[in-house]
């Protein structure tokens, strides 16, 4: 168990709708990473948060944004869902600002999106 | 472009043989690498991380190589058991931060049958 929690495990939804991805950093941690894993894409970085302000910013689409909360949660909000957003959504924190791989990093069990 | 390749894409090797996984990437200039293993349905969990002065990294029956001249990297693993099934992810660091200094590769699928 890595310490970091995210829910829900799994999430069905149709497209058009919007979900909210949910993530628990490990106690201690300032930064959440989120990313996305597809079958032909591998992980893709999305973005990072530490201590509540965006740190870095990767290929997320604009339908996407994510934040952190000043208990250190976070969330990830998908919305006008699309069928290719279909994926795994992975959360990672450290207690350091740096991104992976600079820093251990320790990833949650992820969320299987399915949009249908 | 950067880019992390990495090969064989899928792998079946029986249980307690060796088997080697290459990483090639282009990313230039180069800060670190990594090696993830990630089990179906869970996230990945880091291995190795060796920076560009480092030729070799071990964890275990874990042993990670990296040549920076010729930006190659293999992860090479010994006497393997069932679970060592898994995924297993090389990731390049570039030396300035953000999220474009990260390439991730695909990953390659090991199956270990006994």
């Amino acid at each position: 168990d890595s310490g970091v929690t995210q829910t829900p495990k799994h999430l069905i939804t149709a497209t058009g709708q919007r979900v909210t991805l949910r993530c628990s950093p490990r106690s201690g941690d300032l930064s959440v990473y989120w990313y996305q894993q597809s079958l032909d894409q591998g992980l893709q970085f999305l973005i990072q948060y530490y201590n509540g302000e965006e740190r870095a910013k990767g290929n997320i689409l604009e339908r996407f944004s994510a934040q952190q909360f000043p208990d250190l949660h976070s969330e990830l909000n998908l919305s006008s869902l699309e069928l290719g957003d279909s994926a795994l959504y992975f959360c990672a924190s450290s207690d350091q600002g740096s991104h992976l791989p600079n820093t251990e990093a320790f990833f949650g069990q992820g969320t299987r999106l399915t949009v249908v | 472009k950067n880019q992390v390749e990495q090969s064989p894409q899928s792998l079946i090797i029986l249980e307690g043989k060796n088997c080697t996984l290459q990483c090639n990437y282009t990313v230039s200039p180069f800060s670190n690498l990594r090696w993830y293993k990630q089990d179906t349905g869970r996230g990945p969990v880091s291995l190795t991380i060796m920076t560009f002065s480092e030729n070799t990294k071990s964890n275990g029956r874990y042993t990670a190589t990296l040549d920076a001249d010729t930006k190659q990297s293999s992860l090479h693993i010994t006497a393997s058991q069932l679970s060592d099934s898994a995924s297993y992810i090389c990731v390049v660091s570039a030396p300035r931060g953000g999220a474009d200094g990260l390439t991730f590769g695909k990953g390659t699928h090991l199956i270990i049958q006994p």
